[in-house]
């Protein structure tokens, strides 16, 4: 069976510092891979998705990017955090015989102060 | 307009009852229908998948989607305290690669 795994759960960051969040895929190949923030209260933004390795598609113009430099890991960074950048990060998966269908992780929780 | 609306809730029910969601959507080119459940500080799991119009049944949750009306519905039968959570609807166009619009979700208490 397919899981998905984030790291890490939380994290709190100061104003200015770098961030990286991962998310690694198991048990399919060539997923479809997003990234999603969820601010308090509200619902799904699409931030980036991705079709393959270095193939990344840019929904939002922001301070964050994203890097897919293996076909089942995904990667959200940013150079130097925005206290806006705080929020419930996503990483979700589509492909296979699911390609309608799309799993998430378990999300990664963080506060920028 | 946002392409998919969902009421924000909170919807309150009293154990038993049935719960019923909805979505309405402006675009027509639709075809792919999903509802999540998401617990509080966790990922959205999904719940019920849907291609076109019609009704899907899996045990207590009935998924119908009305495409003449740009419609979706979910409904949970005997709601119980443990499906207190946000439903959030999603949709899709193309059978391959893309993009997922998601409604803002619906938050649902069940009270004991």
């Amino acid at each position: 069976s397919q899981t998905i795994h984030q790291w890490p759960a939380t994290l709190v960051q100061p104003v200015g510092s770098p961030l990286s969040l991962e998310c690694t895929v198991e048990g399919t190949s060539n997923p479809n891979l997003y990234w999603y923030r969820q601010a308090a209260g509200r619902g799904l933004q699409l931030l980036f998705y991705s079709v393959g390795i270095g193939q990344i598609s840019s929904e939002v113009p922001q301070n964050l990017s994203a890097s897919r430099p293996q076909d089942r890991q995904f990667i959200l960074s940013s150079k130097k955090l925005l206290l806006s950048d705080s929020g419930f990060y996503l990483c979700a998966w589509s492909g296979g015989k699911t390609y309608n269908e799309q799993f998430f992780g378990p999300g990664t929780r963080l506060t920028v102060l | 307009q946002k392409e998919v609306e969902q009421d924000p809730g909170p919807l309150s029910v009293p154990e038993g009852a049935i719960v019923s969601l909805n979505c309405t959507y402006s675009n027509s080119a639709f075809q792919y229908f999903m509802w999540y459940r998401q617990y509080s500080r966790k990922g959205p799991e999904l719940l019920m998948y849907t291609y076109s119009s019609g009704n899907k049944e899996d045990g207590r949750f009935t998924a119908q989607v009305d495409k003449s009306s740009k419609y979706i519905s979910l409904f949970i039968r005997d709601s119980q305290p443990s499906d207190s959570a946000t439903y959030l609807c999603a949709m899709k166009i193309t059978d391959s690669w893309g993009k997922f619009q998601f409604g803002a979700g619906t938050q649902v208490v069940v009270t004991p």
